[in-house]
């Protein structure tokens, strides 16, 4: 199966300010998505995004098939932002059915 | 908008016991999938289900877990005889279609053994 690497894994922001999440994955992925863990454990999908860019709100993602990475970007943070993001692909030539995480972002908005 | 529902939202369970938990999946969803969260951890993909039957499993999946869809709403996963290592946050997800199709999660259920 696929590698799903995520950097940083801590981010500590000042609530305004912005941040850019990567992740790299190891193979070509038809399935990438970005979710965000609340701090109850909800996983909230954030964004479909095998390839290309998107954007809802403050959020937008840009994930380059071609290059194997997947940013996430967060713009003018709140305090609300705050948890940790995954992001998960399934492997295009493939094995598992299931998505494959990375271990995540731990980000802390600070008032 | 249509979410996924699963209960309960937390169970308590000793160890030996058995514990079922719950999903009702998106209902034009046709794959249904089960995961685990240990605390601290990264979500861990257990077992695909298409078509009333197993489609796929992770080598966490042993012989203790089973899941059905026993009405064709509600999809479960079955633990037969918890142990202390069972304890984590359990997440169900559907999709449309199969891996390159987005799945859409459930709140999660939290099992703590004790």
């Amino acid at each position: 199966g696929i590698q799903v690497e995520q950097s940083p894994p801590d981010l500590i922001l000042q609530e305004g300010a912005n941040s850019t999440l990567r992740c790299n994955f190891s193979d070509s992925v038809n399935n990438l998505q970005w979710f965000h863990q609340n701090p109850w454990g909800q996983l909230i999908n954030l964004f479909y995004i095998p390839s290309g860019t998107k954007q809802n709100g403050r959020l937008s993602a840009t994930t380059v098939a071609t290059e194997r990475y997947s940013l996430l970007y967060i713009s003018s943070s709140q305090t609300t932002d705050s948890g940790v993001y995954f992001c998960a692909g399934a492997y295009s030539g493939g094995g598992a059915d299931g998505l494959t995480f990375g271990k995540g972002t731990h980000l802390i908005i600070q008032p | 908008e249509p979410e996924v529902t699963q209960t309960p939202s937390h169970q308590v369970t000793q160890m030996g016991q058995e514990v079922i938990l719950r999903c009702v999946p998106i209902s034009n969803h046709l794959y249904f999938y089960w995961y685990r969260q240990i605390l601290g951890q990264k979500v861990e993909f257990l077992v695909s289900f298409y078509n009333n039957e197993i489609s796929e499993k992770s080598e966490i999946f042993d012989d203790q877990f089973s899941v059905e869809r026993p009405d064709g709403s509600n999809f479960t996963l079955k633990i037969r005889s918890t142990k202390l290592e069972d304890s984590a946050m359990y997440f169900c997800a559907g999709s449309m279609g199969r891996r390159d199709t987005e799945a859409f999660f459930g709140q999660g259920t939290r099992l703590t053994v004790v």
